[in-house]
Formats: structure tokens, C-alpha cells, sequence
């Protein structure tokens, strides 16, 4: 079953406006980390924020921001005053359990694309 | 941040040779590393966890006697594809795991393999 869930494969928005970029898991271990990461077209992974299912308050990271609705198994990314430079495809992981490996698993994924 | 240095960034082969990829953690020890597929405009798709000193730890689809890896030292892990075809054309992408702050995860810059 898919634990990670991106529903939307691209999305538009307009330059100095803010997306959401969804994403929902399901995890049945109550300790969990949640990871949104940005790949631009080099294929690089860029680390942009992290959400802790333990933490009582939203992941704030500059222009990233993490709506994360625990009951609803939602950590939607959010990006404020989007710039050409965010267009990328951008991926919501999830680690299971209290584990420091450092394992992941990837959503599919979803491809933003910043109109001027 | 951590870095993670993956070579080489491109690699053609012919078919029927093989192909060796490094990663290297170049400013930390990584007790452990992992390997990601990924196709093109699709999600990271885990290959196998490499471990230093150890067998590595393939995921279920996986081929080991294809995907040779090799965690030698606590900074350097080696995927080699064994007699590569046009069908492990992909993307391949290494993560070494270590804590700074809230990130777990430090990517290479991922290698991309065309078997012609």
C-alpha cells in the first residue's frame, strides 16, 4: 500500500504567489518524521523542512512552511512568495519509527512550475 | 550542511559491461548509506541500505547478484550494475545518513547511467 501520497503531478503558480504542495501518508507507528524535498533538474535533492510527528507546532523553514494535520495524516508544504528559481519537482518522504538510519520513502512527487 | 559527493554524474556504457558508482561522505563518517533508482519524472524508488562492514540489505524486487554494493570504509559506498542492459538506464541517487539538526538524510548529486 502507498504510504506516501502526492496527488498532484504539477502544479502552476504565478511569480511572488504562494502554492500548497499536497501530501498525506499513512503510518501506523506513532513516532514518524515527515521530509519535503526539492529536486531541481541537475537531480539534486535539497533538504527544505522537516516535521516530527511529535512536534506540537507547524515546521516554519524561511518561505517553506509545513501544514502538517496529524489526524488527517496531511503534511501539505507551502511556499510563500514563489520565485522563478522554486520551479522543480518536489518530493514529501516519510521516516517510520524512532529508527536513526535515515531511511525514506518518496512520494511520487509532484512538479511546480513558477510562471513570470 | 553535510556533504555527499556521488561520482561519476554521467557514465555511457555499452551493453553487457559494467558500471561502478561511488559515494562518498566527504566531512562525516556514514555507518550507513542507501541507494535510490529513480526514472525519469517518477519517485525515488529504494534499492537497497548499504551498511559499513556488513551485507547490504536489498529491497524486495531487487537483484544483488546485479546491484553489487559494496560499504567498505565509513565513507565510501560503491554501487556496481553487473552487466548492464538498456533497461538500467536510470538515475541512481545515494543518501548517507547523519544527524544535523532536524535533517537525517545528505543526498549526492545522483549519477545518470545510459546503457547503449
Amino acid at each position: 500500500a502507498q504510504k506516501i501520497t502526492q496527488t498532484q503531478p504539477g502544479m502552476f503558480v504565478q511569480e511572488k504567489e504562494a502554492v500548497t504542495l499536497d501530501c498525506t501518508y499513512d503510518t501506523s507507528d506513532p513516532s514518524y518524521g515527515l521530509f519535503w524535498y526539492k529536486q531541481p533538474s541537475s537531480g539534486e535533492m535539497i533538504f527544505l523542512i522537516y516535521q516530527g510527528s511529535y512536534d506540537q507546532q507547524n515546521a516554519t523553514e524561511g518561505r517553506y512552511s509545513l501544514n502538517f494535520q496529524k489526524a488527517r495524516k496531511s503534511a501539505n508544504l507551502v511556499i510563500s512568495a514563489s520565485q522563478l528559481g522554486d520551479s522543480a519537482m518536489y518530493f514529501c518522504a516519510m521516516r517510520e519509527g524512532s529508527s536513526n538510519t535515515g531511511k525514506l520513502i518518496f512520494g511520487q512527487g509532484t512538479t511546480l512550475q513558477v510562471k513570470p | 550542511g553535510a556533504v555527499v559527493s556521488q561520482h561519476p554524474s554521467r557514465v555511457i556504457c555499452k551493453s553487457g559491461t559494467s558500471v561502478k558508482i561511488e559515494c562518498r561522505s566527504l566531512d562525516f563518517q556514514a555507518t550507513t548509506m542507501f541507494w535510490y533508482r529513480q526514472f525519469p519524472k517518477q519517485s525515488l524508488m529504494l534499492m537497497a541500505t548499504s551498511n559499513e562492514g556488513s551485507k547490504a540489505t536489498y529491497e524486495q524486487g531487487v537483484e544483488k547478484d546485479k546491484f553489487l554494493i559494496n560499504h567498505a570504509s565509513l565513507t565510501l559506498s560503491t554501487l556496481t550494475v553487473t552487466s548492464a542492459h538498456p533497461e538500467d538506464s536510470s538515475f541512481y541517487i545515494c543518501s548517507a545518513y547523519r544527524r544535523v539538526g532536524v535533517a537525517e538524510a545528505f543526498f549526492g548529486q545522483g549519477t545518470r547511467l545510459t546503457v547503449v
